[in-house]
């Protein structure tokens, strides 16, 4: 079975630096996905950005970047500028690749505030 | 636009009562959706996996005859509340996704018995 794990409950951050969530997970697998959502007040839940485990490079969505380090299944997120729209709840979440979609297994979450 | 649509979004009814709640992929095809459930301030949890034609999968302390699912087609699994009470109250969230896609959220199902 794969864990997540958040280690970080909350996080605040000012508006327009740089903030940094953490993720590890567990897994025995080799072909799997690893995703970041937001879920703002709405409770809508976004795709952020999200990294094949098969790719070496990081993936970047504009101000949204993460640091995948398979060896060590780690993926963490880093927020560029912050934005007030940024202040939401951040699930890290992991997907085995299947042929029929698979579950997500999500983490804890880590509430992040930005600040005026 | 939303790729998974979930209704109803808001749902306040009396104890006893049965409520479903649809969750639709618009625009590709699912032979697989899940039904999660979340609490305030925690993560989402996975109670069941909806399996188009087949019977669905429940997660360990999921009953599944209290929290029935239909999967009749490739664009839609329902999930019934059946005879509902107040510790039922919460938060339920659908998703929808294939091998190439990411899974979609609907938007969520606020139920709240009385």
């Amino acid at each position: 079975a794969q864990t997540v794990t958040q280690s970080q409950p909350e996080m605040s951050v000012q508006e327009a630096e740089t903030v940094t969530l953490s993720c590890t997970y567990d897994t025995s697998e080799n072909n799997y996905y690893l995703f970041w959502y937001k879920q703002p007040p709405s409770r809508q839940m976004i795709l952020v950005i999200r990294q094949e485990a098969y790719k070496q490079q990081n993936a970047t969505e504009n101000r949204f970047s993460v640091n995948f380090q398979k060896a060590a299944k780690s993926f963490s997120l880093k927020i560029s500028d912050s934005q007030l729209g940024d202040t939401a709840m951040y699930f890290c979440a992991f997907m085995l690749r299947e042929t029929s979609g698979s579950r997500l297994t999500f983490g804890e979450g880590t509430q992040l505030t930005v600040n005026p | 636009g939303a790729v998974v649509s979930q209704h109803p979004s808001r749902v306040i009814c009396k104890s006893g009562t049965s409520v479903k709640i649809e969750c639709r992929s618009l625009d590709f095809q699912a032979t697989t959706m899940f039904w999660y459930r979340q609490f305030p301030k925690q993560s989402l949890m996975l109670m069941a996996t909806s399996n188009e034609g087949s019977k669905a999968t429940y997660e360990q302390g999921v009953e599944k005859d209290k929290f029935l699912i239909n999967h009749a087609s490739l664009t839609l699994s329902t999930l019934t509340v059946t005879s509902a009470h107040p510790e039922d109250s919460s938060f339920y969230i659908c998703s929808a996704g294939t091998e190439y896609q990411p899974q979609h959220f609907g938007d969520g199902t606020r139920l709240s018995i009385l």
